[in-house]
């Protein structure tokens, strides 16, 4: 069953403290995205990547950080130096960066600052 | 860069009537725009795009209508049912460039369909 799987489903973190998103993708696509979600602001992009070992940062990349080692995985680390990391995380992926083609989202991950 | 606004923020309709959605873009050099219905808990889910090459595009109950000179594009859906209520984001996206595949969404629409 292909498809693209986040986790975890929720996550609370402490102020200060550094936390990775797991975004995994069995489609055998090239490009993938990271969003932010905020209530009322639609989505945001934070980084995307268009090959293994290549990314680009999107709207909002300050104060995360991501890889790309593997083609079927795109973690996504948010840093103590995000201000305001409370948020829904949505990673998507999509055949390849060099069309537009239609974007496949995951479930999403729900952080949570304490 | 791109900028997209989507109205109304929330739309609430009786089921069977007709629902629209606008979008307006800035960027004159975006000529792919998707739109996204979002249901709760989950993510994004593609439901029609259009590209600039084309004026309408129509999937059964849902159609989706472009103005490259205005820079709008609406998404009709006709015949609502309880199903259709979702969230629903617009986007656009310009296919070249530095900007492949990067799409910037509209501040999406709460759509309330009732029974």
């Amino acid at each position: 069953d292909g498809g693209i799987t986040q986790s975890p489903k929720y996550l609370f973190r402490k102020e200060g403290q550094n936390v990775t998103l797991s975004c995994e993708q069995n489609l055998n696509h090239d490009a993938m995205y990271w969003y932010r979600q905020d209530p009322g602001q639609g989505l945001r992009l934070i980084y995307y990547s268009q090959i293994v070992n290549d990314f680009q940062k999107g709207d909002i990349a300050e104060g995360y950080s991501v890889s790309r080692e593997k083609k079927e995985s795109f973690p996504l680390t948010v840093t103590s130096a995000q201000k305001n990391p409370t948020a829904f995380y949505l990673c998507a992926s999509s055949i390849n960066g060099r069309s537009n083609n239609e974007q496949f989202f995951g479930p999403g991950t729900r952080l949570t600052v304490l | 860069g791109e900028n997209v606004e989507q109205h109304p923020s929330t739309l609430s309709v009786q089921e069977g009537d007709s629902a629209v959605i606008k979008c307006t873009y800035s960027d004159s050099a975006s000529n792919y725009f998707p739109w996204y219905k979002q249901e709760l808990g989950k993510g994004p889910q593609l439901i029609i795009d259009i590209r600039s090459n084309v004026g309408e595009k129509k999937d059964q109950r849902i159609a989706v209508t472009l103005n490259k000179t205005a820079k709008h594009f609406s998404l009709h859906i006709t015949e609502t049912q309880p199903e259709d209520s979702a969230v629903y984001f617009c986007a656009a996206s310009m296919d070249g460039g530095t900007s492949y595949g990067k799409l910037t969404f509209g501040q999406g629409t709460i759509l309330t369909v009732h029974p």
